[in-house]
């Protein structure tokens, strides 16, 4: 499974949009990029997931560049309550049977 | 529709005990696997039970066992507790379907809000 880097934190105010960048270097062709999100003392929540160029939902948009070899999810307007734990993983489409966390990106959102 | 519960919340014990951790899936669903979140790390693939069997397993010692049942619930289990068994654990479940005669493929894993075990 290919290794992801993200940046340990990120600290934002209300109304901004906040992009985080992951790296994935070694990605495999069948390989998709998922994000998660994760409160204090929850589970991860899954957020969104794509293959190529740009997916969208009511939450947030997934970029990816022709080489797949990096990805941003993009929240837009951020509030309070999008403070939280995110995480980059790769691997088949929905394929559970072994997800890989890595450390996360710790978004902190100020009033 | 309920999503995944987990049972108990939180739960202290004591080094060298045992522990067992309960979990029901997500209505519909009939795999559960488990996760091991220690403190500022992300989760920890521990092992995933599917038809009441361990179909697949991370790399955590024997210590750690679970089991299904014909309805879909799942239990985990820790032996010789040691300090560093301190975590949060999760559990998530998903559906596995049949891709074609030999592939099985999971849906999207939906994870409940975790027991906090603290070893002391």
């Amino acid at each position: 499974l290919a290794k992801t880097t993200q940046p340990i934190s990120m600290d934002s105010y209300e109304g901004q949009e906040v992009n985080i960048t992951c790296s994935h270097n070694n990605i495999a062709t069948n390989d998709y990029i998922t994000w998660y999100q994760q409160f204090p003392s929850q589970g991860p929540r899954f957020i969104i997931q794509g293959y190529k160029t740009k997916v969208t939902n009511e939450v947030a948009s997934l970029f990816i560049p022709a080489d797949r070899k990096s990805s941003t999810l993009s929240l837009p307007r951020v509030s309070l309550s999008d403070t939280a734990v995110y995480y980059c993983l790769v691997g088949r489409s929905y394929n559970t049977d072994k997800l890989i966390f890595g450390t996360g990106t710790r978004l902190q959102v100020f009033p | 529709d309920a999503g995944v519960t987990q049972s108990p919340t939180h739960l202290i014990k004591t080094r060298g005990q045992q522990v067992t951790l309960r979990c029901s899936p997500k209505s519909g669903h009939d795999t559960v696997s488990w996760y091991q979140q220690a403190l500022g790390q992300g989760p920890q693939f521990i092992f995933q039970y599917y038809e009441e069997e361990e179909r697949q397993r991370g790399n955590f010692p024997d210590r750690f066992s679970g089991h299904q049942f014909p309805n879909y619930s799942s239990e985990l289990n820790v032996n010789a507790l040691l300090l560093g068994d301190s975590a949060l654990y999760l559990c998530a479940s998903s559906l596995l379907s049949r891709q074609g005669p030999t592939r099985l493929m999971n849906t999207e894993a939906f994870f409940g809000q975790g027991t906090r075990l603290t070893v002391v």
